[in-house]
């Protein structure tokens, strides 16, 4: 089956470089979740969409902007990036969003950015 | 400077035994609740889930419990195997909103 597929896998940036990752969510999933993962920490969720609007924002740096295109693929776009801005960034995505036993999310494999 | 990460807490367990994770979720609000299995390099991955009107589900091998009082959940892995070595998240949402808050994860160790 195919899942939520993530780019780039890896990704390595200087101090104050722009990253933009990209996901592709499951087919027919119209939402998509953002999560970042520091090392050692629980995801923190950043911004979802639904049917290519925001749908809810949570602990996201005004530096990151992220939007849903007509395919129902996301970018997440980080600008003047930081050190602390290293981690591994989650893409999920559902089937609208109402979330349960038989739509939850499933999450890609993430894409690992560190920034020197 | 360099960012330090924190510890997870750790279960070790010898192949074969009952695991028992916990997880305290924060908002008494939230009516649905996840377990999410997350290895090494990889993205979270559904592992069982439950309703806040249910205080008990068993899956294969898995059983989580759910106590509303005390806002705590626990997973617990019959027989556990060494494939089942990875972090364990709880999660949780309210009205089945979609997004889900992450709570602390458990590193389980399985030792052959």
């Amino acid at each position: 089956a195919a899942g939520v597929i993530q780019s780039p896998r890896h990704l390595i940036k200087e101090k104050r470089e722009t990253a933009t990752l990209k996901c592709y969510p499951i087919p027919r999933h119209d939402t998509v979740y953002w999560y970042q993962q520091g090392p050692g920490q629980d995801p923190q969720f950043l911004i979802s969409f639904y049917e290519k609007m925001q749908s809810d924002k949570g602990s996201i740096p005004d530096r990151f902007s992220a939007q849903q295109f007509s395919d129902y693929h996301s970018e997440l776009n980080m600008s003047s990036l930081e050190l602390g801005d290293s981690a591994l960034y989650f893409c999920a995505s559902s089937l609208g969003l109402e979330v349960s036993g038989a739509n939850v999310l499933t999450f890609g494999a993430g894409s690992r950015l560190t920034v020197l | 400077g360099e960012s330090v990460g924190l510890h997870l807490p750790t279960l070790s367990v010898q192949e074969g035994d009952n695991s028992i994770i916990n997880c305290a979720y924060s908002n008494s609000a939230s009516d649905y609740f996840i377990w999410y299995k997350q290895e090494s390099g990889k993205g979270p991955q559904f592992i069982i889930d439950i309703r806040s009107n249910m205080d008990k589900r068993q899956g294969q091998r898995v059983t989580v419990l759910l106590n509303k009082t005390v806002k705590h959940l626990s997973l617990q892995i019959a027989a556990t195997q060494p494939g089942d070595s990875a972090v364990y998240f709880c999660a949780e949402t309210h009205n089945q909103g979609g997004k889900l808050i992450f709570g602390q994860g458990t590193e389980l160790s399985v030792k052959p």
